[in-house]
């Protein structure tokens, strides 16, 4: 139970362009998930938290406007990164708690983003 | 300011050496504290939740502990297929803050 998963595993784009990332939950309903950024031998940054039905929240430093989230249902959010450039080539990875509780959250696998 | 802090940043074993790996937090008010293991190229993978102090919790050759400063990760006869990352996060609201990890590597 209680699993995550994400699509596409990996894109590669060309600057300039938008990526669209999904997270389902698969066998759970989750109120809320969370997307993360993680760089290369770093831990994971939280990016911001998507609400089904409400707009997100968004950490300190993170563009809203860059990086814009969407949770229309129970089991999917989406994470667009919009007119990707090189420096946001990273591996994002969300996440989900199951509902009415979101003390253990269930990660995806993970999504790498090259952009060239 | 809430943090964490993970030591060491890498471990080396030998299979069957076991050893601990330390988890250091600082937070307003905790309402969990969480272990990962991450291995390369994939997501966090769930291994425990402890929230109060004294609490333990084990899992195959894994045993978490919490005190009111800290946590600790004991390995007891760690096998090859235990090297990956181990994450350390603590929840002081509705969201995770993560440590830098613990890199695991045992060999044969």
């Amino acid at each position: 139970g209680a699993v995550v998963s994400q699509h596409p595993s990996w894109v590669i784009c060309k600057s300039g362009t938008s990526v669209k990332i999904e997270c389902r939950s698969l066998d759970f309903q989750a109120t809320t998930m969370f997307w993360y950024r993680q760089f290369p031998k770093q831990s994971l940054m939280l990016m911001a938290t998507s609400n089904e039905g409400s707009k997100a929240t968004y950490e300190q430093g993170v563009e809203k406007d860059k990086f814009l989230i969407n949770h229309a249902s129970l089991t999917l959010s989406t994470l667009t990164v919009t007119s990707a450039h090189p420096e946001d080539s990273s591996f994002y990875i969300c996440s989900a708690g199951l509902e009415g509780k979101t003390d253990t959250q269930y990660f995806g696998p993970g999504t790498r983003l090259t952009v060239l | 300011e809430d943090q964490v802090t993970q030591s060491p940043e890498a471990l080396r074993l030998q299979e069957g050496e076991s050893s601990s790996l330390n988890c250091s937090y600082t937070v307003s008010g905790l309402r969990g504290l969480f272990w990962y293991r991450q291995d390369p190229g994939k997501g966090p993978e769930f291994l425990f939740t402890l929230y109060s102090a004294g609490e333990e919790k084990e899992k195959e050759r894994l045993k978490a502990t919490l005190t009111k400063k800290e946590s600790f990760l004991h390995i007891t006869a760690p096998k090859p297929e235990d090297s990956a990352t181990y994450l350390c996060a603590v929840q002081p609201g509705g969201k995770l803050i993560f440590g830098q990890g613990t890199t695991l590597q045992v060999k044969p």
